[in-house]
């Protein structure tokens, strides 16, 4: 069975400008959560998406949002970006009422 | 406030010695732990997990130990080899709500 997978892998961005990153979770899973990862910050939550419906959601500012499409796959999105936005992205994925989580390769968003 | 935290940021270790690498948790409302390792490059990699009603659970090589008294959690890593080298993280869930990290102990293992 295939695992996460995150697109793209890398990712140059400048100040100001959006980004829009996608995640396919391992099939059959439907809850697909995000994450942010800096150096000495370990792995900060943004928000999980069930059934194409926002479960949960982290302490992040409102240029952070997201959206999951009726297959599951998960896509976010990071307006007016800003320096402090580069980090790696994260996507994990589990089943239904499971809390085994997998996560995805990451992308690495660079903001200059 | 809610934290999970590790004890140690960096663990070095001897091929062939046991590890151990362990982690606080402040919320005894937490009800379910993973442990993940993450290499350079790659995604987190789940390791072993643990429910709030064990104290122990072991793996291939992995043992996860579950202290409620204290709010502790170890990992411990038998016979460490090269290919253990990574950051280690513990995670915790209340309720099957979200997970929230720790900071990670990066673990070097000596050849």
């Amino acid at each position: 069975k295939a695992g996460v997978t995150q697109t793209p892998r890398y990712l140059i961005k400048t100040r100001g400008q959006q980004v829009t990153l996608s995640c396919s979770p391992i099939s059959g899973h439907r809850s697909v959560s995000w994450y942010q990862q800096t150096p000495g910050q370990g792995l900060q939550f943004l928000f999980e998406y069930f059934s194409e419906t926002q479960r949960n959601k982290g302490n992040f500012p409102g240029r952070f949002s997201g959206r999951q499409f009726s297959n599951s796959r998960s896509e976010m999105n990071v307006s007016t970006l800003e320096l402090g936005d580069s980090a790696l992205y994260l996507c994990a994925s589990r089943l239904a009422g499971w809390y085994e989580q997998y996560f995805g390769p990451g992308t690495r968003l660079t903001v200059t | 406030g809610e934290s999970v935290g590790l004890h140690l940021p960096t663990l070095s270790v001897q091929e062939g010695d046991n590890s151990i690498i362990n982690c606080a948790y402040s919320n005894s409302a937490s009800d379910y732990f993973i442990w993940y390792k993450q290499e350079s490059g790659k995604g987190p990699q789940f390791i072993i997990d643990i429910r709030s009603n064990m104290d122990k659970r072991q793996g291939q090589r992995v043992t996860v130990l579950l202290n409620k008294t204290v709010k502790h959690l170890s990992l411990q890593i038998a016979a460490t080899q090269p290919g253990d080298s990574a950051v280690y993280f513990c995670a915790e869930n209340r309720d099957g709500n979200q997970f929230y990290f720790g900071t990670g102990t990066s673990l070097t293992v000596i050849p």
